[in-house]
């Protein structure tokens, strides 16, 4: 069975600052895509970045980057210059790869944004 | 607004009674999803349908959960006597199947279930 984890329950941040979001992946495949969504308080998922195993580059999307390390089965999400509206539950999920209608998702990192 | 809907928001029911929640999915979307997502977790898949097709459910959806997709358009889903651990967020997404593996799934804002 596939598996993300997220250790980190919750981050605080500065303005302005770079945070990283750890996540973890277990799969025993060689083809699979990892994804990670932004959860603000209204409850909507929001996906920011997408990272193919097979992509040779780290994604980018804006102020997000993945950082992605597949012989340790990382991918880490970086958030540049944090802004107060990035305050919000943070998950990371990998594509089911023997069923591409299936998401695992991880437990989620609350991100705090300070003043 | 052309993103997934959801409702309704927020639904408070007594034990036993049933519910129904709507999902509108993105119009050209043939896939739609539904999720539950308990306090402090990522969402759990539940079932999905191809157009009006139930392709998978997961073992958590017992038999007093249903969900329908009639003209492949919105979906339902029914829980039928409701019980306390039945509270959660129940979450919809849709894609659209165009064979790429940056195929994404888009999420509603959620109906947010309290069974008292």
């Amino acid at each position: 069975a596939q598996k993300i984890t997220q250790t980190q329950p919750g981050m605080f941040v500065q303005e302005k600052e770079a945070v990283t979001l750890d996540c973890t992946y277990d799969t025993s495949d060689q083809s699979y895509g990892l994804f990670w969504y932004k959860q603000p308080s209204s409850g909507e998922m929001i996906f920011l970045i997408y990272q193919g195993s097979y992509d040779e580059q780290n994604a980018t999307e804006g102020r997000y980057s993945l950082n992605f390390q597949k012989a340790r089965k990382s991918a880490n999400l970086v958030i540049s210059a944090s802004q107060l509206g990035d305050s919000a539950m943070y998950f990371c999920a990998m594509r089911d790869p023997g069923n591409f209608n299936k998401f695992y998702f991880g437990s989620g990192t609350k991100l705090n944004v300070k003043p | 607004d052309t993103g997934v809907s959801q409702n309704p928001r927020h639904k408070i029911t007594k034990r036993g009674q049933n519910v129904t929640f709507r999902c509108d999915p993105i119009s050209e979307h043939n896939r739609l999803y539904w999720y539950r997502q308990t306090l402090g977790q990522g969402p759990e898949f539940l079932t999905y349908f191809q157009n009006e097709a139930q392709l998978e459910k997961s073992r958590l959806l017992s038999d007093r959960f249903s969900a329908e997709r009639p003209k492949g358009s919105f979906s339902t889903l029914e829980i039928q006597r409701t019980e306390q651990g039945d509270s959660a967020m129940y979450l919809c997404a849709s894609s659209i199947l165009s064979g790429a593996s940056t195929d994404t799934q888009y999420f509603g804002p959620g109906t947010r279930l309290t069974v008292l």
